[in-house]
């Protein structure tokens, strides 16, 4: 069964430090993966995604994130954060041969000025 | 990318009545999801509505809980029947997106927020 697991409920970093938030699948065949913001009382906004092609995947408002299939992992990154980032940020996957997208629980990120 | 208008955007409801949520997208597209997050928690799939057939609920969700309409390719509602404090949740719709890169991906309505009491 594909799965998505955010290992971290909340993240903090200080503004301008780079940010990492965590994400690793399990899906049986070549994954498609998403990254999602949630601001409050929003609903969700795409951020980037890994179809296939390069493993660095460059996003909006200056995210990207890795692809790294021996670690079955899609971590995503900010060089240098701001407090606008602070928001709930979703992790999902779904496969080729599945249109279902599979979510993970969520990291909330808490950018500090 | 596609456009979802998602009405109504919040709401609070007796329990035991039904609100119907309306997902409006401004080009043709062929699958349209329904999604709940409950308070604190992530997204889960309710059900897939596509045109001319009966929505696909996944385990869990019941058409006579959540009967979903798909009249056309641009339109689709979910409703939430016989409402529970259990059902605060927010719903959201989305839709398959080629997002302009040729290539696969999603955009979701801003949600609707919906309170029981």
């Amino acid at each position: 069964a594909q799965s998505v697991a955010q290992p971290e409920d909340q993240v903090n970093v200080a503004e301008g430090n780079p940010l990492t938030v965590k994400c690793t699948y399990s899906v049986s065949g070549n994954p498609y993966l998403f990254w999602y913001v949630q601001y409050p009382n929003r609903g969700l906004q795409f951020l980037l995604k890994y179809i296939t092609g390069d493993n660095l995947v460059k996003g909006s408002y200056g995210f990207e994130a890795e692809f790294n299939k021996s670690q079955t992992s899609f971590h995503l990154k900010k060089p240098s954060a701001l407090v606008s980032d602070s928001a709930l940020y979703f992790c999902a996957v779904r496969t080729h041969s599945s249109y279902k997208l599979i979510f993970g629980s969520g990291t909330r990120l808490l950018v500090r000025p | 990318s596609a456009v979802i208008s998602q009405k109504p955007s919040r709401d609070i409801c007796q329990r035991g009545t039904s609100l119907t949520i309306q997902c409006q997208v401004d080009s043709q597209v062929t699958m349209m999801f329904w999604y709940r997050q409950q308070p604190g928690q992530s997204l889960t799939l309710i059900a897939t509505a596509n045109q001319g057939s009966e929505a696909t609920y996944e385990s869990g969700f019941v058409i006579d809980k959540f009967p979903i309409s798909r009249p056309n390719l641009t339109f689709s509602t979910l409703t939430v029947s016989n409402m529970s404090p259990e059902d605060s949740s927010i719903y959201l719709c989305s839709v398959e997106d080629l997002m302009g890169q040729g290539a696969e991906g999603y955009t979701f309505g801003s949600g609707t927020r919906l309170t029981v009491v």
